[in-house]
């Protein structure tokens, strides 16, 4: 069964900094892997989205995210942090019936 | 285009207690799904239909949980005698033939 991982659980980073959110993933086969945000008391937004292709994916509001095989990771990227960015980030990966498993998400806060 | 709806957004309830929750998922999408997301956690896929037919149940608490989606269009998750361990938000997320998930903000549930 397929399953993702995301390691940190925290991160704080000040505005106008670089962040990278780290992912990685458990799929037999090639994955389609995913990015989702959610901002306090909504949803998930989808930020982007890997279909086998170019490793490096670009989504909304600045982010982007690199596939690498050979390490199992879909690393998230931004590099400047805005406050708006104050969210919780959730890594999945797509198995049979288009069903995401989901990571435990990375709360990123943000300094002034 | 509007997105997915889901009502009622808080629900706080003794145990013991019944509630249903209501998603309306974005017009012409047949894939409708139910995640539970307890706090700080990943969602986690409860059921999923394709149109009305229920193509995967297998991680719904069968005893106290069910969920319908007579026409293929609305659906009802319902909860029957809630635990305190039923705490948690559920999202629905709809999709067009199996192409990317689009959640709704999600109903909030805390079970005294």
């Amino acid at each position: 069964a397929q399953s993702v991982t995301q390691p940190d659980a925290r991160v704080t980073v000040s505005e106008g900094a670089s962040l990278q959110l780290r992912c990685k993933y458990s799929y037999f086969g090639t994955p389609y892997l995913f990015w989702y945000v959610q901002y306090p008391r909504q949803g998930l937004q989808l930020l982007l989205k890997y279909y086998p292709g170019d490793p490096v994916v670009q989504g909304v509001n600045g982010f982007e995210a690199e596939f690498s095989k050979s390490n199992s990771s879909f690393h998230l990227r931004k590099a400047s942090v805005h406050w708006s960015d104050w969210a919780v980030y959730f890594c999945a990966v797509r198995g049979a019936g288009n069903k995401l498993t989901f990571g435990i998400g990375t709360r990123v806060l943000v300094r002034p | 285009e509007a997105g997915v709806t889901q009502s009622p957004r808080y629900a706080v309830l003794q145990e013991g207690q019944a509630v249903s929750f209501w998603c309306d998922p974005i017009s012409g999408h047949d894939t409708l799904y139910w995640y539970q997301q307890p706090r700080d956690q990943g969602p986690q896929l409860l059921v999923y239909f394709r149109d009305e037919a229920v193509i995967d149940n297998s991680q719904l608490p069968s005893d106290r949980f069910s969920a319908v989606r007579p026409k293929g269009t609305n659906s009802t998750l319902k909860i029957q005698s809630a635990k305190q361990g039923d705490t948690a938000t559920y999202l629905c997320a709809s999709s067009r033939s199996g192409n990317t998930l689009y959640f709704g903000e999600g109903s909030r549930l805390i079970v005294v």
